[in-house]
């Protein structure tokens, strides 16, 4: 039973609009969202994180937003450039779980120039 | 800085033969783990270490071992390779226990 995830497997957009990926959890227990951003032949690199605490975590052009009562995050990316073309990973953490990371199965995503 | 190094990058194993992936990070972080990815699966946590000389089950350990002598290092050891091992394995190490975890590039295993 998989308590991360990733409902769409790919999603293209085109170059300068806005990307949005998202993720459900079933786990009431997790506290900690993060995002991970992976290329090929590549480890997966961090993005962007939430604690349950917030419903809104900005960085730059990556947003992320959590709706608790939904169990549900998603990830906005705007405007999207062709180098964010990667497979982005969802997470959840218990609390002081260290890095004991729950992971959704990723949405690759394709921006066109 | 070379954060989490994993090696080999690549390896094919036959059936039954055992061999270790070796994690190495200079970033003195206290938390390791090791995942594998499978198409779909995203990463599934096998083994994980809070410290030197502690380690714990994830949520796929079984035909895996693991052991944490030193900060630094965190190998995996494949005792009987089985085909349901072969997989992208990641090994990620986190400084303390509420922050994100750092990814190595992985190691491409294919057990025939």
């Amino acid at each position: 039973d998989q308590q991360v995830k990733q409902n769409s497997p790919s999603l293209s957009v085109q170059e300068g609009r806005i990307s949005i990926l998202n993720c459900d959890y079933t786990n009431s227990m997790f506290d900690y969202f993060l995002w991970y951003k992976k290329y090929p032949a590549e480890g997966p690199t961090f993005l962007i994180s939430i604690s349950s605490i917030k419903d809104k975590n900005e960085d730059g052009r990556f947003t992320v937003f959590l709706n608790k009562s939904a169990k549900h995050l998603s990830l906005h990316i705007v405007p999207s450039q062709p180098g964010d073309s990667a497979v982005y990973f969802c997470a959840a953490r218990r609390y002081n779980a260290g890095n004991m990371l729950t992971f959704g199965g990723g949405t690759r995503l394709m921006v066109k120039p | 800085n070379a954060g989490v190094t994993q090696t080999p990058k690549f390896q094919v194993l036959k059936t039954g033969q055992s061999m270790t992936l070796q994690c190495a990070q200079d970033m003195n972080h206290e938390y390791m783990s090791w995942y594998r990815q499978d198409p779909g699966m995203g990463l599934r946590l096998i083994h994980y270490s809070v410290g030197a000389g502690i380690t714990d089950q994830g949520e796929v350990p079984n035909g895996y071992n693991v052991s944490r002598s030193t900060t630094e290092d965190f190998p995996l050891r494949l005792l009987s390779a089985a085909p349901s091992q072969t997989s992208v394995y990641f090994c990620a190490s986190t400084r303390h226990m509420n922050t994100e975890a750092f990814f190595g590039q992985g190691t491409r295993l294919t057990v025939v």
